[in-house]
């Protein structure tokens, strides 16, 4: 099993809609939860992080973790065409070999005007 | 402006040349990391350091050589060794190595055989 999986996409979605971004993990313990947005060509920027239980909201992003079930999502509201990007998590697994920090591999985002 | 300054932007190797990519940080981060990006690809990591003069190896470190004698600054080689360099280069750094802070992206280099 990879250490934290998401689809690869393209996930497409209408403009104003709500696009919902999956990444599972395979820690249980794992802590830490962050997401990043990576427009073609450029670098990854942080635009979220989550550590508890529940929901976190930020403008029209709202991060969403369950720990029992090993997955954090990312659901962004009234998507607009500046989102098309991809998306990529990042989560602490304690026994990686390598740094603790772990990405995925990202979803590509198209928000279609 | 407190950040990441990679540089330089574009970079050309010649064969059997060696490269170094630079990268500085004002954050007074301990640890510090290169990834390589492969177009369309996801973040491979290449080596990574948690605190100055010392550095663990990454998946990918064959080919690629490291130094942090400096907390501020962590230059990666391309030697000659690595046959397949063409790759978006990126170098990060978080506060602490432990996985619970985030890592935060300089600009990236973007490395081409002439």
């Amino acid at each position: 099993q990879k250490e934290v999986e998401q689809n690869s996409g393209p996930l497409s979605v209408p403009e104003g809609a709500i696009a919902s971004l999956n990444c599972t993990y395979s820690d249980r313990g794992s802590q830490s939860f962050f997401w990043y947005r990576q427009y073609s060509g450029k670098s990854p920027e942080l635009i979220m992080f989550i550590y508890s239980n529940g929901d976190k909201e930020d403008g029209r992003f709202t991060a969403q973790l369950n720990k029992a079930s090993q997955y954090v999502s990312l659901l962004i509201r009234d998507s607009q065409p500046s989102d098309s990007a991809t998306y990529l998590c990042a989560v602490n697994i304690r026994y990686s070999g390598n740094t603790p920090l772990v990405f995925g591999k990202g979803t590509r985002l198209s928000v279609i005007a | 402006d407190g950040g990441i300054t990679q540089s330089p932007k574009y970079l050309f190797r010649k064969e059997g040349q060696n490269v170094t990519l630079s990268c500085e940080q004002n954050l007074n981060h301990d640890a510090m990391y290169w990834y390589r990006q492969d177009p369309g690809q996801g973040l491979r990591l290449i080596y990574y350091s948690q605190i100055v003069n010392d550095f663990q190896k990454g998946d990918i470190a064959e080919g690629y050589s490291v130094s942090r004698e400096k907390k501020e600054s962590f230059p990666l080689t391309v030697t000659s060794a690595q046959k397949n360099p063409t790759a978006f280069y990126l170098c990060a750094s978080s506060a602490t190595g432990t996985g619970n802070q985030p890592q935060h992206f300089g600009d990236g280099t973007r490395l081409s055989i002439l």
